[in-house]
């Protein structure tokens, strides 16, 4: 079974604190996203990588970056946090397309 | 502009019966489908695709239609449980190979089944 795991399942921060949500999967997929959930808004792509070092632009990638140094893990960055960023994030792996999905981080920006 | 659309945001039916959830797309570039399923704290799981060579696809209780004229897809979950209660996601792709393997999603559809 594929396994995509992230860092935290809660995490609490504050405005203005540089946040890294961390996901690693272990069936060697090309492919790797972040989105985040909120009521109403459905999923949305904040970011992608197929390729190791590689990335796009999803559909909201404003104040977010991401880093993929190693190809099962893919590494999602608040540079400056905001209330706004408060939300489900998740992260997901494929290799074609399905996608496999981690278990979400749920973070609070205070 | 949403490319994928599930018009209505809950569903409510009695166990047993036939729960139908609905989902239009709009970019005739799509010619790959999928129905995930969620529950609250927890991540989307797959649960059916249909490529866009067929026009049904079946898994046990659940069955996925497509209307590729219409640009209409549908879940059929037969017969519901009260455990299927959850928020049901639409998602599409439009071929292979690199960014093509991005998936847009729908907002998603709470389904409730009342035992």
């Amino acid at each position: 079974d594929v396994k995509v795991t992230q860092s935290s399942r809660y995490l609490v921060k504050r405005t203005g604190e540089k946040v890294f949500l961390e996901c690693v999967q272990d069936m060697d997929h090309e492919n790797m996203f972040w989105y985040r959930q909120d009521p109403g808004l459905g999923l949305r792509l904040i970011y992608f990588s197929y390729d190791v070092k590689m990335k796009e632009k999803g559909d909201i990638p404003e104040g977010y970056s991401v880093s993929r140094e190693k190809k099962e893990r893919f590494s999602l960055i608040l540079e400056s946090a905001s209330t706004n960023q408060t939300s489900m994030y998740l992260c997901a792996s494929s290799l074609y397309g399905e996608q496999y999905f981690g278990p979400g981080t749920r973070l609070t920006v205070t | 502009d949403q490319q994928v659309k599930q018009n209505s945001p809950s569903l409510s039916v009695q166990e047993g019966r036939i729960s139908i959830l609905n989902c239009d797309y709009t970019n005739s570039m799509f010619d790959y489908f999928l129905w995930y399923k969620k529950y609250p704290a927890e991540g989307p799981t797959f649960l059916i695709s249909i490529s866009s060579i067929k026009d049904k696809n079946e898994d046990g209780r659940f069955t996925v239609f497509l209307n590729k004229s219409a640009k209409h897809l549908s879940l059929h979950i037969v017969p519901s449980q009260p455990g299927d209660s959850a928020v049901y996601f639409c998602a599409a792709s439009a071929g292979a190979g690199g960014s093509n393997y991005k998936l847009t999603f729908g907002k998603g559809t709470l389904l409730t089944v009342n035992p």
